[in-house]
Parts: C-alpha cells; structure tokens; sequence
C-alpha cells in the first residue's frame, strides 16, 4: 500500500495568510484528491489532482481559494489562501492505490488547521 | 450523480448488543461501496469494501455489511458492540468505473457504546 506523508500535522494561522500543506507519496499515483473536513462534519472533496493537467474543483470550491499544484506523480500541494476562521477544518489528501488492502484509496494523517 | 446517505447521525448502544449502521446510495452504474472508521484525532481506517465481488462482505474488527441493490442500501453490522468500538463511521461510494475515482463520502454516524 502507499504511505502518505501529509505536512504540516497541524497549524494555527492568522487570518489573511496564507498555508501551503505538501503531500508526499511514497509510489507513484495518478489521481491525488484534496478532502476538507469541518468539525463535526464528513468529508467534502475539494479537488481532483491529476499530474499534467489542470485540478479539477468540486462545486463552491475555487482555484483562487485553494490553488493546487501537482509537479510529478509522487507530491501534491494544496494551498488555503487568505484564510478566515470559516477555513479551520482538517485537510487531508488521498491517493489512489489500487496496490494493497486499502480498498483503492489511502489518506494521509490530516493537517489540522485553526484560523485566528 | 452517485450520492450516499447516512441515516442516523447518532447511534448508541449498549456493550453487546448489536450494531447497525444504515447507508444508502444512489449511483447511475454498478457502485464501489465503502464503510471507514475515525477514532478521535485519527485518521481514516477502512473497514471493508464492496467491489461486486459477494454481497456480503466481512471487515475488520467483527464488521461486515452486506449489499442490497434492491434497496440501494449497505447497512454495517457487527453483532456484539464493544467499547473500543466507539467512533465516527463514514459510508462512502466510488464514482470510477472500478474501485477508484473519487469518493463521496456521507454525512457519518457517531457510534456510542455504553457499559
């Protein structure tokens, strides 16, 4: 099964800024997926990242807020831009991984994320 | 679209007893069906899969469900609840063509076991 390396684990950030959180598998993958998850609540995709072409976004979910960028088949990057407390949720990433008893999907630990 | 539902975003239990979980899902091709757990502050688990293979499909920890295209449904089992077994559990669906593509996940039902 793949391993993902999900970074940072956690970060409380003031509103305005801006996080970058990296995601690093230890296989190559073609599809990438970044999943918010608000507290208390489920999983929301945010995106799809395929390598060589452009993130595609789920609906109320834009490139603006949360750029992606996906340079090889191994890293991922999601970044949450001009934050607001409304973005503190969990962020995780997951992959694809049809080798292994994950049932064809793996997640990555999460970055908890608070805005101030 | 394919969509799941969770009925029920409470359930608790007494230790022993059994454990049911309902899901239902709505999908336009044959579905990949999907139970996770989250303990707190942790990450995803995978409890078990349904990939078309045998409806009745047994996971870790005494879980199993078992598919139901009649009713659309992939409700979790597991007959004797145990503490340890308290959590967050997520029904999902794959909307790929086999088991991968995206998953829609469901809203969660929180599973409490009381001694």
């Amino acid at each position: 099964s793949a391993v993902i390396s999900q970074k940072p684990s956690r970060d409380i950030c003031q509103r305005g800024t801006s996080l970058t959180i990296q995601c690093q598998v230890d296989s190559q993958v073609t599809m990438m997926f970044w999943y918010r998850q608000q507290p208390g609540q489920s999983l929301t995709l945010i995106a799809t990242a395929n390598q060589g072409s452009e993130a595609t976004y789920e609906s109320g979910f834009v490139i603006d807020k949360f750029p992606i960028s996906r340079p090889n088949l191994t890293f991922s990057t999601l970044t949450v831009s001009n934050m607001s407390p409304e973005d503190s949720s969990i962020y995780l990433c997951s992959v694809e991984d049809l080798g292994g008893d994950t049932g064809g999907y793996t997640f990555g630990s999460g970055t908890r994320l608070t805005v101030v | 679209a394919q969509s799941v539902t969770q009925l029920g975003s409470h359930v608790s239990v007494s230790e022993g007893a059994l454990v049911l979980l309902r899901c239902n899902y709505s999908s336009s091709v044959p579905p990949y069906l999907f139970w996770y757990v989250q303990y707190p502050n942790q990450g995803l688990q995978l409890l078990l899969k349904y990939t078309s293979a045998a409806t009745l499909v047994k996971g870790i920890n005494g879980f199993e469900a078992e598919f139901k295209k009649s009713e659309t449904s992939f409700h979790l089992t597991k007959p004797s609840a145990h503490m340890s077994d308290a959590a967050e559990y997520f029904c999902a669906v794959s909307t790929g063509s086999s088991n991968t593509g995206k998953l829609i996940f469901g809203q969660g039902t929180t599973l409490q076991v009381k001694p």
